[in-house]
């Protein structure tokens, strides 16, 4: 079957500490996206990347880093600078960037940061 | 700028009850619009969409027509089920200087009574 899939679903790491989460995609999508969810809120886009080795940042990127290695991975990291990392981070894909193409999205990992 | 606009949740329905979740929105050019919908812990998935004006997308029972002329997407059910409880988010994707951009709504939340 294919799909993206994230992990872990549950994080927990303490202030001051770097984390990366994981997703993958065997859709053979080109385009990937990080959004985060807060309770009661819509998403926020973080970071997209249209292509292998290039990404560009969303609305809220400050203090997140990511790469684009490989088509199918996504890695986004969560560093020691953002100062509210506790959120449900949702990856997504979709065929292409241009085109207006719906995106798919993964279970999510909740980040929690205490 | 461009954005899109939910009622507020949550709704609360009897099973078997009409469902209406009103979304709007404001976009140049012509987006293509979405209902996502969220379960618990889940991450979003695609319950329909439209391409363009007068296009109506349904699935498992639900269904929204795209009308351009008063910008709006609502989300429609004959009988609701205790199933459909879960989080609808509206969304679109439109282009803008040569690229493209998602916009979510803030979600609403459906509680369906048995």
């Amino acid at each position: 079957d294919g799909g993206i899939t994230q992990s872990p679903k549950y994080l927990f790491r303490k202030e001051g500490q770097n984390v990366t989460l994981s997703c993958e995609q065997n859709l053979n999508h080109d385009a990937m996206y990080w959004y985060r969810q807060d309770p009661g809120q819509g998403l926020r886009l973080i970071y997209y990347s249209q292509i292998v080795n290039d990404f560009q940042k969303g609305d809220i990127a400050e203090g997140y880093s990511v790469s684009r290695e490989k088509k199918e991975s996504f890695p986004l990291t969560v560093t020691s600078a953002q100062k509210n990392p506790t959120a449900f981070y949702l990856c997504a894909s979709s065929i292409e960037w241009d085109g207006l193409y719906e995106q798919y999205f993964g279970p999510g990992t909740r980040l929690t940061v205490t | 700028g461009n954005s899109v606009t939910q009622m507020e949740g949550p709704v609360t329905l009897s099973e078997e009850a009409f469902l209406t979740i009103n979304c709007t929105y404001t976009a140049t050019g012509y987006p293509s619009l979405f209902w996502y919908v969220q379960y618990p812990g889940e991450g979003l998935q695609l319950l329909l969409k439209a391409t363009k004006a007068d296009d109506k997308g349904s699935n498992k029972g639900f269904e929204a027509t795209y009308r351009k002329e008063t910008t709006s997407f609502h989300l429609e059910k004959g009988s609701v089920q205790v199933s459909d409880s879960a989080v609808y988010f509206c969304a679109l994707k439109y282009h803008t200087s040569g690229t493209y951009k998602y916009i979510f709504g803030t979600g609403t939340r459906l509680k369906v009574l048995a």
